[in-house]
């Protein structure tokens, strides 16, 4: 079975600044995905970046950047020039390639971001 | 806007009452997932359809079922209900390809009391 840990409950930033969220993940298969995902006050699950177990170069999308590393089963993300409206519960996922697409999600991180 | 509809989005029922919440996938997806967001369990995955049928069942309670329509909409249904049934319940859908994104409705807040 695939596990997911995030050891960060919470954190906080302040606007401007850059902070960056742990995740670590367990798996025994060598082909699968792994994404975080923003939950903000309104409940919406949105999901901000995704990478490929297949791929060395790390996701990046505008602010949102990751670091993979694969060998230590880590999958950390970055938030560059942190604004207010990141401030969300940040969920990290994985997912097994070429099955039913089943997301197995952390227990979260909330972060703040204090003007 | 993810594309993903789900209603209601509030639904506050009693202890042993049964109810129905209802999801339309985006356009042209063919997956449709249920997952249960509670502050004790996180985000669970209850079971995934495609094209109609059953794929992956996950910690989804006896009490609880779920279907798939020719119209590809998804109702998860839920029966018996505890206190502890209480939570946030999402459905995400995916399409053939790309399947691996999933997009999220709003969810449906569900208070037992």
């Amino acid at each position: 079975a695939q596990t997911v840990t995030q050891s960060q409950p919470e954190m906080s930033v302040q606007e401007a600044e850059t902070v960056t969220l742990s995740c670590t993940y367990d798996t025994s298969e060598s082909n699968y995905y792994l994404f975080w995902y923003k939950q903000p006050p309104s409940r919406q699950m949105i999901l901000v970046i995704r990478q490929e177990a297949y791929k060395q170069q790390n996701a990046t999308e505008n602010r949102f950047s990751v670091n993979f590393q694969k060998a230590a089963k880590s999958f950390s993300l970055k938030i560059s020039d942190s604004q207010l409206g990141d401030t969300a519960m940040y969920f990290c996922a994985f997912m097994i390639g070429g099955s039913n697409y089943k997301l197995t999600f952390g227990k979260g991180t909330l972060l703040t971001v204090n003007p | 806007d993810s594309g993903v509809t789900q209603t209601p989005k509030h639904l506050i029922t009693a202890t042993g009452q049964r109810v129905t919440l209802r999801c339309s996938p985006r356009s042209g997806d063919l997956s449709v997932y249920w997952y249960q967001q509670s502050l004790d369990q996180g985000l669970q995955f209850l079971i995934q359809y495609y094209n109609g049928e059953e794929r992956a069942k996950g910690n989804i309670l006896e009490r609880f079922s779920a279907q798939q329509f020719p119209d590809l909409h998804s109702e998860l249904n839920l029966s018996s209900l505890e206190l502890g049934d209480s939570a946030l319940y999402f459905c995400a859908s995916s399409g053939r390809q790309g399947g691996e994104k999933l997009f999220f409705g709003s969810g449906t807040q569900l208070s037992v009391l």
